[in-house]
């Protein structure tokens, strides 16, 4: 079975960084895209990121472009997600997604549990 | 403010039917697939439908999706207290190249 397992979020003043990484098993993590999607308390869903198999190709919504960066390291099975310069506006539940194939496209199968960013001084 | 435009909230009663609608545009929804989750209270959104009218594996018959042009609808036959949670549909945006999502409808079981 697929397992996605977060970590990472915590409590963060504004303007600072944090790094959250995704444990992923249960599946041959290295041909799949990956994502981040994010939960605003109370709020819908936003596409935060993505990343493709080879971690060459990305995508930033364009909230977070210039202050948040994807990476994977496929030799581990893990998705990473550096944060910075964040904002309160950024507090959020993050889940860590499996993509369905190789490109971004594909749809969102398999959810993580979800870390919680909360920021704020 | 979502891309995909949902009902806040839907209600019903045990054994009813009932229908959350979801709008888009010719980016997303009327040029490719739309998939709805449900997120039960405190936990993550589970793939409920996937490729406008397919379920996964376990998910009871009692739920279908349909879609027409640029709109979605999931529809909930024979409700049930365990429906009541949160759902929402999503599409790939072509023009954004991302993927995009209503802004979620709670569905209550009166």
């Amino acid at each position: 079975d697929v397992k996605l397992v977060e970590s990472g979020g915590g409590l963060v003043q504004p303007g600072g960084s944090l790094r959250l990484s995704c444990a992923a098993s249960g599946f041959t993590f290295s041909v799949y895209a990956m994502h981040w999607v994010r939960q605003a308390p109370g709020k819908g869903l936003q596409h935060v990121s993505a990343i493709d198999p080879n971690g060459r190709s990305t995508y930033y919504a364009d909230a977070v472009k210039g202050r948040f960066t994807i990476s994977r390291d496929n030799s581990e099975n893990t998705l990473y997600l550096h944060l910075s310069s964040l904002r309160p506006e950024d507090t959020a539940i993050y889940y860590c997604v499996k993509g369905y194939y190789y490109d971004s496209s594909g749809y969102l199968n398999s959810w993580g549990q979800g870390t919680l960013v909360t920021v704020s001084s | 403010q979502s891309v995909l435009t949902q009902p806040p909230s839907a209600s019903g009663t045990p054994g009813q039917r009932v229908t959350i609608s979801c709008s888009g545009t010719i980016s997303n929804i009327e040029n490719t697939d739309v998939y709805w989750y449900q997120q039960l209270p405190g936990t993550a959104p589970k793939l409920l439908i996937y490729k406008n009218r397919h379920r996964p594996s376990g998910v009871p018959d009692r739920f279908s999706g349909s879609k027409s042009d640029t709109s979605a609808s999931l529809a909930v036959n024979g409700l049930r207290s365990e429906d009541e949670a949160d759902y929402f549909c999503a599409a790939w945006d072509d023009s954004l190249s991302a993927w995009v999502f209503g802004g979620g409808t709670r569905l209550t079981v009166l």
